[in-house]
């Protein structure tokens, strides 16, 4: 079974300009969240997509946003880009709506952003 | 609201030595996570802890859950290098789609 997946890997921008980033779920899960782990600022939750709805986001500006498709893969866009956004985004995704329940959350391998 | 702390932040152990990580977190919480983080790579989950007096082994590490003092640990016996990474505790609560993270603790085992 594919895990979740995610693109690019690397990710070179110059500060102004957008960013996009994509996520595949594991098969069957339809909730998909974004983390950003930036240095010295730890984990910290973006969004939460499930259904095809922004359910939960965490506290960053609107210029952070995404949406989600019908066959729940997601993609966060970054306006705007400002350097403190170089930082490794995390999808994750899980089996139960809102929660990793008893299966807890799996971790794509990320896409490192760097904003110059 | 649901904040999670871990202590401590950096572990430098021996090799063969036992230490434990511990986690504590603020309010109510329904699940409690853990998971490993290799330099510049993705959290590999490692346990999933329900429900007060959970218990879980997988090889040197094993993880517990006190719900009344809200806290869970994460034991390591015998450390081998292949153990260091960093090691975060997260909390969950009802679903709400966000997880809280600790900092993380930074283990590096030496021979």
């Amino acid at each position: 079974e594919a895990g979740v997946t995610q693109s690019p890997t690397h990710l070179i921008k110059t500060r102004g300009q957008q960013a996009t980033l994509r996520c595949s779920p594991i098969s069957g899960h339809t909730s998909v969240y974004w983390y950003q782990q930036a240095l010295g600022l730890g984990l910290q939750f973006l969004l939460w997509y499930d259904e095809g709805e922004e359910r939960n986001r965490g506290n960053f500006p609107p210029r952070f946003s995404g949406r989600q498709f019908p066959n729940y893969s997601s993609e966060l866009n970054v306006n705007a880009l400002e350097l403190e956004d170089s930082a490794l985004y995390l999808c994750a995704s899980s089996l139960y709506r809102g929660t990793g329940g008893g299966y807890g959350y799996t971790f794509g391998s990320g896409t490192r952003l760097t904003v110059v | 609201e649901l904040k999670v702390e871990q202590n401590p932040l950096f572990l430098s152990m021996q090799e063969g030595k036992n230490y434990t990580i511990y986690c504590n977190y603020s309010t109510t919480s329904d699940r409690l996570y853990w998971y490993r983080q290799d330099p510049g790579k993705s959290l590999e989950s490692l346990f999933v802890l329900l429900s007060n007096g959970a218990v879980k082994q997988e090889g040197r590490l094993m993880a517990s859950l006190d719900t009344k003092a809200r806290l869970s640990t994460l034991h390591i016996t015998a450390a081998v290098h292949d153990l260091s990474a960093t090691y975060f505790c997260a909390a969950d609560r009802g679903s709400q789609g966000n997880l809280i993270f600790g900092k993380g603790t930074k283990l590096s085992v030496k021979p």
